[in-house]
């Protein structure tokens, strides 16, 4: 099983600054088989990028994905208001389906 | 567009079975193309996958879960159901069903997903 690493656990940040989410894997994720989702309290998870680097549809432009192998970046060029949240990463590469433990973003 | 919804009792008996049903609206389980999942998130906690059906009845459980699992589709009301037995206190959590893009035979990413029901096991 992929274990996914998501840090930091919590990043308290201001809105219109940068946030850099790292998503680290215990082995490679094939073809860059990863997923991000944002959730909001009381909210299921949205759908923010598939494939490491491809936005969901509806996605802003704020929200970018990269990496391959073992690690993976979420950036969000310009936080909005809406964006404090926890942010998922998982995994599709290998069986079975796997998420990382989050990270939190709010407000400084 | 397409919407899940979930439906079932919020609270089971330890060792009973828990049951979830979720309904899809704005588009057909039996168009295909797409695995119908069943994710749990324990209270605030992370998110667990715990299976994935196809139209046709195929299915994939996690193993951490699949002795225990049973997913399955009634396509004539558009609805794919979740069984989970002999359930105990860390079977509570938030239970979401999802639509799976099926990239790999394992699942590929969720999109959408239902708003999630609390299950609570309990005597």
């Amino acid at each position: 099983e992929i274990v996914l690493t998501q840090s930091p656990g919590t990043l308290s940040l201001s809105p219109g600054e940068r946030a850099t989410l790292s998503c680290r894997a215990s082995q490679s994720v094939s073809s860059s088989y990863l997923a991000w989702y944002q959730q909001k309290p009381g909210q299921a998870p949205r759908l923010l990028i598939y494939g490491a680097s491809s936005r969901a549809t509806g996605i802003p432009d704020r929200f970018s994905g990269s990496g391959s192998g073992t690690d993976f970046t979420l950036t969000i060029s310009r936080l909005e208001p809406e964006d404090f949240a926890v942010y998922y990463c998982q995994q599709y590469g290998s069986s079975p389906l796997t998420f990382g433990p989050g990270t939190k973003v709010d407000i400084k | 567009q397409v919407q899940l919804q979930e439906s079932g009792p919020g609270l089971v008996k330890p060792s009973q079975t828990l049951s979830l049903t979720c309904t899809v609206s704005g588009g057909s389980i039996s168009s295909g193309g797409y695995y119908w999942s069943w994710i749990r998130q324990h209270p605030g906690k992370g998110l667990e996958w715990i299976g994935y059906i196809y139209y046709s009845g195929s299915t994939y459980y996690n193993p951490s879960l699949k002795s225990r699992v049973t997913i399955s589709v009634d396509t004539s009301k558009n609805q794919f159901s979740l069984k989970l037995s002999s359930v105990t206190a860390a079977d509570t959590a938030v239970y979401y069903c999802a639509r799976d893009f099926s990239i790999t035979p394992s699942g590929s990413w969720f999109d959408p997903w239902g708003q999630g029901t609390l299950v609570t096991v309990s005597s």
